[in-house]
């Protein structure tokens, strides 16, 4: 199994409150992304990493922000959460490509109320 | 742009039934094409993938033809188990540095 962790795996948090999902890989995978599941919906791409402190929006970016200072290191932040954005979030790699397979995380369930 | 489209769930099949997925895609080019599972409470993991037209990807029982002419990449098993149910996502690749497009997802139930 490709080394990959997302912490926390279930938070529960109010509207208006900022979180921070944060996911950990041991690949040296160049590549990161953040989706949410929902239902009806599938997988939607929030936003990706193609490096350092290289990202870029995906489908559904408003509303989150991401950083990566560390190449092991993708933290999506919900700067003020909403209860549109109760979902389960799921961290990718990759390794060359963005269009290279895909290696996932266990997810993290966030419930905004 | 880019678009994977999958029948719509959920499939229910009893142990041992045959099964298909179908997946059609809208793609410039000559995308790549995988199929992705996810089992009860986890992340997905690649199933299978075909890389040009007329290659088929397989793994587990499971397989899929790269169909150019058709837009199609439908994924069978000849005779599913209790252990196959899961949400199955069909998902391409246009060859550039853009990310995965993935379909909805379609969710099997195989009963005993």
């Amino acid at each position: 199994d490709a080394g990959i962790t997302q912490s926390p795996r279930h938070k529960v948090t109010e509207t208006g409150t900022p979180v921070t999902l944060r996911c950990h890989q041991t690949e040296n995978h160049r590549y990161m992304y953040w989706y949410r599941q929902d239902p009806g919906h599938g997988l939607r791409l929030i936003h990706y990493s193609y490096g350092v402190k290289d990202t870029d929006k995906g489908e559904v970016s408003d509303g989150y922000s991401v950083s990566r200072s560390k190449t092991e290191d993708f933290l999506l932040t919900l700067e003020s959460a909403t209860s549109s954005q109760t979902s389960v979030y799921f961290c990718a790699i990759s390794a060359g490509r963005a269009t290279d397979t895909q290696y996932f995380g266990p997810g993290t369930r966030l419930t905004v109320l | 742009g880019n678009s994977v489209t999958q029948m719509e769930g959920p499939v229910t099949l009893s142990e041992e039934a045959f099964l298909t997925i179908n997946c059609t895609y809208t793609a410039t080019g000559y995308p790549s094409l995988f199929w992705y599972v996810q089992y009860p409470g986890e992340g997905l993991q690649l199933l299978l993938k075909a890389t040009k037209a007329d290659d088929k990807g397989s793994n587990k029982g499971f397989e899929a033809t790269y169909r150019k002419e058709t837009t199609s990449f439908h994924l069978e098993k000849g005779s599913v188990q209790v252990s196959d149910s899961a949400v199955y996502f069909c998902a391409l690749s246009d060859q550039g540095n853009t990310p995965l497009v993935f379909g909805k997802g379609t969710r099997l139930s195989v009963i005993a």
